[in-house]
């Protein structure tokens, strides 16, 4: 949906270093999620948030953290705690049919 | 707990071939069911939302169709631009958030 955006589109992270990926969104949606997704595996769920400045954990949210200060934006941050970092971040937002997606974030540990 | 399971895998089909793909699921009351197409490198774009056995929905070469246990993806006549992975998910009446649950996908190859 290009009213969704994700940056960096590649992310290296180095041992214990935190790093944070961006999501912004244009549509004027209250919700936002982030997923993760393995090869193999379906999209999981690492935290949601239904308004500003309120968030929920999802099925995978150890090692990782959020924030919703505005409306229009949604940042992941992966900590030092999340062991296999490694995987392609998508971020949506809950429009009036069902979830759209940005084009994601791919990570990488060097 | 939700569950959606795709089948098959991976599918190979000739231009013009058509063919099925699955998609089982088990939620706690059906609020949705949803189909995506996702190009390697992207993220998944929304194709349909099905909300009630007997549903069905069409776009170009795609139909979906809804029962109480699963639903189908039929592709009708592909082109090589078919090419790509198909998700289903599914929304529960229950529950916060909206969340969907995901299944594997399913790997569609369109030959010339």
């Amino acid at each position: 949906d290009g009213g969704i955006t994700q940056s960096p589109k590649y992310l290296f992270r180095k041992e214990g270093q935190n790093v944070t990926l961006s999501c912004e969104q244009n549509l004027n949606h209250d919700a936002m999620y982030w997923y993760r997704q393995d090869p193999g595996q379906g999209l999981r769920l690492i935290y949601y948030s239904q308004i500003v400045n309120d968030f929920q954990k999802g099925d995978i949210a150890e090692g990782y953290s959020v924030s919703r200060e505005k409306k229009e934006s949604f940042p992941l941050t992966v900590t030092s705690a999340q062991k296999n970092p490694t995987a392609f971040y998508l971020c949506a937002v809950s429009g009036r049919e069902t979830q759209y997606f940005g084009p994601g974030t791919r990570l990488l540990v060097l | 707990e939700d569950q959606v399971t795709q089948s098959p895998e991976a599918l190979r089909l000739q231009e013009g071939e058509s063919s099925s793909l699955n998609c089982s699921y088990t939620v706690s009351g059906l609020r949705g069911l949803f189909w995506y197409r996702q190009d390697p490198g992207k993220g998944p774009e929304f194709l349909f939302t099905l909300y009630s056995a007997g549903e069905e929905k069409e776009k170009e070469r795609l139909k979906a169709t809804l029962t109480k246990k699963e639903s189908f993806l039929h592709i009708t006549a592909p082109k090589p631009e078919d090419s790509a992975t198909y998700l289903c998910a599914v929304q529960a009446l229950t529950g916060g958030g909206n969340k969907l649950t995901f299944g594997t996908g399913t790997q569609l190859k369109v030959e010339l």
